[in-house]
């Protein structure tokens, strides 16, 4: 079974650009979340998406970042303009809809962005 | 608020040497107690979700235990390949199913 897909895996951008980051969740998966690591921390979530609708977004810096999920399937997470502190890695992770015991999350590899 | 806090930040042992590493939570309400493996470069890799406290789970020279308050992961006979950070979070019942982390040990077995 494929894991989830992340692309670019490097991006070097300087402040005030824009850049965007891509993701292609397990297949079947209804829940993606975007994360952002930054050095030495743990994940942060950004937003969380229920196939299409966004179900948690409330650490989300909307002054800069936005994101979508068209068709429920892929999904862009984009930031504009980019501040130094932004550098991190940003991790999309997926997971199956549905309660209980088996709804564990999986992640991508991360796009790592560095902002000079 | 949850929050989920690990101790030691970083952990240095030789092969064979066993220990444990800790997560103390706190949350409204546990859904699971997750942990991951995540080595240099790469996305965490999941490893074992618990449920309610007493429960453990096993793979190969890991054990994870939970209680009401914290979860360990025992390291027994640790091997230079274990070498990486683990990272522990909480899911709860409440709200979406988000996971909130801790900010991970970093693991380093010297050969």
């Amino acid at each position: 079974e494929a894991g989830v897909a992340q692309s670019p895996r490097y991006k070097i951008i300087e402040k005030r650009q824009s850049v965007a980051f891509w993701c292609n969740p397990i297949s079947g998966h209804a829940t993606l979340y975007w994360y952002q690591q930054i050095l030495g921390q743990g994940p942060k979530l950004l937003i969380q998406f229920q196939n299409n609708g966004v179900v948690d977004d409330s650490q989300l810096p909307k002054d800069r970042f936005s994101a979508e999920r068209l068709k429920g399937v892929d999904s862009t997470l984009k930031i504009q303009p980019a501040k130094l502190e932004d550098s991190a890695v940003y991790l999309c992770a997926s997971s199956s809809l549905g309660p209980g015991t088996g709804n564990t999350i999986y992640f991508g590899e991360g796009s790592w962005l560095t902002v000079v | 608020e949850d929050q989920v806090t690990q101790s030691p930040e970083a952990l240095r042992l030789q092969e064979g040497e066993s220990s444990s590493l800790n997560c103390s939570y706190t949350v409204s309400g546990l859904r699971g107690l997750f942990w991951y493996r995540q080595d240099p470069g790469k996305g965490p890799e999941f490893l074992f979700t618990l449920y309610s406290a007493g429960e453990e789970k096993e793979k190969e020279r890991l054990k994870a235990t939970l209680t009401k308050k914290e979860s360990f992961l025992h390291i027994t006979a640790p091997k230079p390949e274990d070498s990486a950070t683990y990272l522990c979070a909480v899911q709860a019942f409440k709200g979406a199913q988000k996971l909130v982390f801790g900010q991970g040990t970093r693991l380093t077995i010297n050969p």
